[in-house]
Formats: C-alpha cells, sequence, structure tokens
C-alpha cells in the first residue's frame, strides 16, 4: 500500500515560472513532512521541511504548502530557474521513529 | 562539513558473486536508512537502525540481503548471492533529527 502518492511524475516549466508538486498521504500519525531534491549521480539532499502545526513555511523561492485536515502537503519552486531541474521527492515520517517513507518523486525540468 | 560517506561508488559484479556496500553516518547520528533506487520503484527502504539495533528490515529479501551496523561509525549491506535484478542504486541515510543522504553506490550485476 502507498503510503504518499506523490504527483505530477514529471513536471516542464519556463524559467521564471512557478513549479508546484502535490504529495498526499494516509497516516495521520506522521508528523515530519520534508522535501528532497536529487540531480543525477547524487544522493537526495533535503531540501525544505515542515511540520503540521504551520500551514506554510517559506526558504527563499522554496514553499511548503500542508493541509492538514486533507492530508496534503506541496511543494512551490517560485521563479524556477533552469539550475531547480532535478527530481525531487516528497517523504512522510513520524518523530521518534524518523521512518522515511518517499513518494516517487517528480522529474522536474525547467526550460531556459 | 559532515557527510554520509558509501563505499564503493561503483561497482560491477558478476551473477552469483557476494557485494558488500559500506555506509559511515555522520557522526552522532543513531538512526541509519538502506534505500534501494530504481527508475521503476524510486526509493525503497530496504532497512534502518536505531542505535545499531534493527528495527526494520521488512523491505529487505532476507534470503539473499544481510544487513549490519559492527560499530557506531559502520553500516554495511551484503548481498549474497547477487542477481541481475539487484542493479540499483543504493543510498545509505543517517539521521539525527533530518536524515542526510551519502552519495549512493551503483551496482550493476551482469
Amino acid at each position: 500500500q502507498q503510503q504518499v502518492k506523490q504527483s505530477p511524475q514529471s513536471l516542464i516549466v519556463q524559467k521564471g515560472g512557478i513549479s508546484i508538486i502535490n504529495c498526499a498521504y494516509e497516516n495521520t500519525a506522521f508528523d515530519y513532512f520534508p522535501w528532497y531534491q536529487q540531480f543525477p549521480g547524487k544522493g537526495p539532499a533535503l531540501l525544505i521541511a515542515i511540520r503540521p502545526d504551520v500551514s506554510e513555511k517559506k526558504e527563499g523561492r522554496f514553499t511548503i504548502s500542508f493541509n492538514k485536515s486533507a492530508k496534503q502537503f506541496s511543494l512551490h519552486i517560485m521563479d524556477s530557474q533552469p539550475g531547480d531541474s532535478a527530481t525531487y521527492f516528497c517523504a512522510v515520517t513520524t518523530s521518534g521513529t524518523y521512518k522515511y517513507i518517499f513518494g516517487t518523486g517528480t522529474r522536474l525540468k525547467v526550460l531556459a | 562539513d559532515a557527510r554520509v560517506t558509501q563505499t564503493p561508488r561503483h561497482k560491477v559484479t558478476e551473477m552469483g558473486q557476494e557485494v558488500t556496500m559500506r555506509c559511515q553516518p555522520i557522526l552522532g547520528h543513531n538512526t541509519v536508512f538502506w534505500y534501494r533506487q530504481t527508475m521503476m520503484q524510486g526509493l525503497e527502504l530496504l532497512a534502518y537502525f536505531r542505535n545499531r539495533a534493527p528495527l526494520d528490515d521488512s523491505g529487505m529479501p532476507k534470503d539473499r540481503f544481510s544487513a549490519e551496523m559492527p560499530d557506531a561509525t559502520l553500516a554495511t549491506l551484503k548481498i549474497q548471492p547477487s542477481e541481475p535484478r539487484d542493479s540499483a542504486v543504493y543510498f545509505c541515510a543517517s539521521a539525527g533529527s533530518r536524515a542526510f543522504f551519502g552519495q549512493g553506490t551503483r551496482l550493476t550485476v551482469v
């Protein structure tokens, strides 16, 4: 059973546009929601994360929006740049276990 | 700059051979994960350890895979015997409050 569903599978955005990636989860026990960015040949790197006590977190051009009632969270990349082209993974976990479960990934391509 | 170190970075081996992948977690991190990444399955959790004790290895084929942490600075993932379907990138990650990934071991079994 897939515990976290990520969409879209791939995304093409023009430079300067907004990239939006969505994730939905089932288990309300999850309380930590990170996003990871992965470049080819590299390991996933933590980009930004949120806990369910806030509805939004912003770090530079990256924003997480969190909807606890809908059990959904999304990553917004503002002013998308070609250097943002990578695969993005959402993840869910519970504090204490830190057993991370990842979404299937979104391959983002930002056109110059 | 603390990082998770994995060796080897690349491994090509023949079917039936034993493969050992090693991971040095970030000092002070008490949770270590092994993930396998393929195009078809994405990131799959194989096993994870807390304070060197295995907590969950349900994602790992038990008949051929084994994971251990002989000490706090070393985690190993072994495949014996290896099969072509094991070809993938294997990532180790360690976590305190946040998880950090190594660069991965790209395994090709021919």
